[in-house]
């Protein structure tokens, strides 16, 4: 089964620095997600992404966030100015098209800020 | 604010019981509602889907949509130790694209 893939597997950075999480959605898909999940919380979505632009975000989603697709395969989640409270589990997602029910996601980035 | 909520648990069955999941959501303009199936330190894996009132089954599983009541469940016949994960319930309002999460029910399965 095809797979979203997303790397790095793990980050730790330091308070104030920038991260960059990466993803590799499924190749015909069109409809690009992040969500997150604080350590025992639920998931919350925070931003989806459709024909080169943001198509939905959430209020967590603030001026700190943005997302790219740069080179029609990767799509990236940038935080550029991490805070203690953007440690989470972050999941990259994907489908191919917005009435499809399957939402494919992605093993996850662990992104812990110190 | 729109809300789904569900009883964290743990849900504790014997292997080879039913298992009976519920999920409650707030916003009454959710058209789809899915349950995912989340290992520790995995990612959500979609289990299933349901729009229509009633039930749908696939293989052991079960979800039955209530729009009257704004009620999802989902009934695992069956179960077994390798369904022990947390189960997490989600809704999706007509008209827009991100899924609203309940903290899910952690499911276990003794042999």
């Amino acid at each position: 089964e095809p797979e979203v893939t997303q790397t790095p597997s793990h980050q730790v950075t330091q308070m104030g620095q920038e991260v960059i999480l990466r993803c590799v959605p499924i190749s015909n898909h069109l409809y690009f997600y992040w969500y997150r999940q604080i350590l025992g919380q639920k998931v919350e979505f925070l931003v989806s992404f459709y024909n080169n632009e943001i198509s939905e975000k959430s209020e967590i989603f603030d001026d700190q966030f943005s997302v790219e697709r740069p080179d029609g395969s990767n799509f990236t989640l940038k935080i550029r100015s991490t805070k203690l409270e953007d440690s989470a589990m972050y999941f990259c997602a994907s489908r191919d098209d917005r009435n499809n029910e399957k939402l494919f996601f992605g093993s996850g980035t662990q992104l812990s800020v110190l | 604010q729109k809300e789904v909520e569900q009883n964290s648990g743990p849900l504790s069955v014997p292997e080879g019981a039913i298992a009976s999941l519920n999920c409650t959501y707030s916003d009454r303009g959710s058209q789809s509602f899915f349950w995912y199936r989340q290992y520790s330190g995995k990612s959500p894996e979609l289990i299933m889907f349901i729009y229509s009132n009633g039930d749908k089954e696939d293989g052991r599983f079960t979800a039955q949509l209530n729009k009257a009541s704004q009620y999802v469940s989902l009934l695992i016949r069956d179960s077994q130790p390798s369904d022990s994960a947390t189960y997490l319930c989600a809704a999706e309002s007509y008209n827009t694209d991100k899924l609203i999460f309940g903290t899910g029910t952690r499911l276990q399965v003794f042999p």
